[in-house]
């Protein structure tokens, strides 16, 4: 299993919004590394989301953000949208492990 | 723009040795990023499986490194992996990915669609 934990689901209707936590521990998280988030719809390949745990590629969308504090991170979408739903996995790197770690992944469900 | 294309055999034996190649177009192998493979479960998460930087110099997830070799041919712009001894446990979708010299740690910025490997006799 993981050691980035994310909870399975998360909901909400359009326009509102929902954070999803990644919790990690002070060989990953909390020993500096920085996180990353991806999203994954469904069928399709991951695509990067947020990197450096605040920053957004070209082409990502504001309503997106990232945000780390000690051993976790969180990744808040405002104004949810259909297009939204997807899965959404953390990644960063663990020290105790030896290589980069994902996290279980959260599924969004657009009411 | 860059893409990257996964191919191999979809259906291994057990015992046997899974191999796939990643084709790079649009860019070259040789500029500074790094070449991953990402893996994922039917229905599960994702894992880091290994890199190689086009200078042969490779990192690989300790989990998997006794099984796992990754190679690189700059004459053909691709990258390889190697998984040996194969189970039904690494029946999974097998992605290969760029991650970007920066970052720490680094991020993967752009993936391939996938390719499904099914370990089955």
């Amino acid at each position: 299993q993981s050691v980035l934990t994310q909870p399975p689901s998360v909901s909400g209707a359009p326009g509102q919004r929902v954070t999803i936590s990644c919790t990690g521990s002070s060989s990953n998280i909390g020993a500096g590394y920085d996180v990353h988030w991806y999203q994954q719809l469904p069928g399709t390949a991951p695509k990067l989301l947020i990197y450096g745990n605040s920053n957004r590629p070209s082409g990502v969308p504001d309503r997106f953000s990232g945000s780390k504090s000690g051993t976790s991170a969180s990744l808040a979408i405002t104004g949810l949208q259909a297009e939204d739903e997807a899965d959404y996995y953390c990644q960063s790197y663990d020290s105790s492990l030896g290589n980069y770690v994902f996290g279980t992944g959260t599924k969004v469900t657009v009411l | 723009q860059v893409q990257l294309q996964e191919s191999g055999p979809g259906l291994v034996k057990p015992s046997g040795t899974l191999s796939l190649t990643c084709a790079v177009s649009g860019g070259s192998i040789s500029s500074s990023n790094w070449w991953s493979w990402v893996r994922q479960p039917p229905g599960k998460g994702l894992e880091w499986i290994g890199e190689i930087y086009h200078s042969g110099s490779t990192n690989y997830n300790p989990s998997l490194k006794s099984r796992v070799t990754i190679s690189v041919d700059k004459s053909k712009n691709q990258f390889s992996l190697k998984l040996s001894s194969v189970t039904a446990a690494d029946t999974a979708v097998y992605y290969c990915a760029r991650a970007g010299s920066r970052g720490a740690p680094r991020y993967f910025d752009l993936w391939g669609r996938g390719t499904l490997v099914t370990v089955s006799s």
